[in-house]
């Protein structure tokens, strides 16, 4: 079935360490973004890219980053992590221009806990 | 300053009975407006949106009404069933035509009572 695949689905990481959230999409969206979900805060936007080579910054782009070396991957970094990045992270992709409803489309999300 | 407000986080409902979740707006440039849906442990999908020259889309149970004058949007689902107990958020296009991503309400929990 085509779509977004994320790895790993959860993680639990020591505060300081690095790590890389991936994401991967099979469906030629030349957009894609990063959202972190946390409890009465909603979907918050990280980082996006609308096209290969090219990212921009969110809502809450501190202690991340983000490349976008082809269509298909984007990947997300936490260089040293911190616990208050504890949270659910999703990738999600669309195709731009914007063909109709202008939606995104969704990962399943990658748990990341930070001790 | 969160352009899109959901001021219910949670919301419950008898099976059958109506459900309207209500969202507010601050940006009276938005061009349309998204309605997602997420169930616990999967990623947010699509439900239905509307643009922002109409009032109202209608898709099956789903029925999304815009008042621009009050800058308001609700979501009814009629009749309400048990799978529709989620988390739904409201959302809108960022700056840019929505190319730069949406901005999303803090969502409301709907409960659907048997």
């Amino acid at each position: 079935i085509a779509g977004i695949t994320q790895a790993p689905t959860s993680q639990i990481l020591a505060a300081g360490r690095r790590m890389t959230l991936r994401c991967t999409q099979d469906m030629r969206h030349n957009a894609m973004y990063w959202y972190r979900q946390d409890l009465g805060l909603g979907l918050r936007l990280i980082h996006y890219s609308n096209t290969a080579g090219t990212t921009g910054k969110g809502e809450v782009p501190d202690g991340y980053s983000v490349s976008r070396a082809n269509t298909d991957d984007f990947p997300l970094t936490l260089a040293s992590a911190v616990p208050s990045q504890t949270s659910v992270y999703f990738c999600a992709s669309s195709d731009l221009p914007h063909q109709g409803t202008g939606e995104l489309f969704f990962g399943e999300g990658s748990r990341l806990t930070v001790l | 300053d969160q352009q899109v407000k959901q001021n219910s986080p949670s919301l419950s409902v008898q099976e059958g009975r109506i459900s309207i979740l209500n969202c507010d707006y601050t940006n009276s440039m938005f061009d349309y407006f998204l309605w997602y849906k997420k169930y616990p442990a999967e990623g947010p999908t699509f439900l239905i949106s509307i643009s922002s020259i109409k009032d109202k889309n209608e898709d099956g149970r789903f029925t999304v009404f815009l008042n621009k004058s009050a800058k308001h949007l609700s979501l009814h689902i009629v009749p309400s069933q048990p799978g529709d107990s989620a988390v739904y958020f409201c959302a809108a296009p960022r700056p840019g035509g929505g190319a730069d991503g949406l901005t999303f309400g803090k969502g409301t929990h709907l409960i659907i009572q048997p």
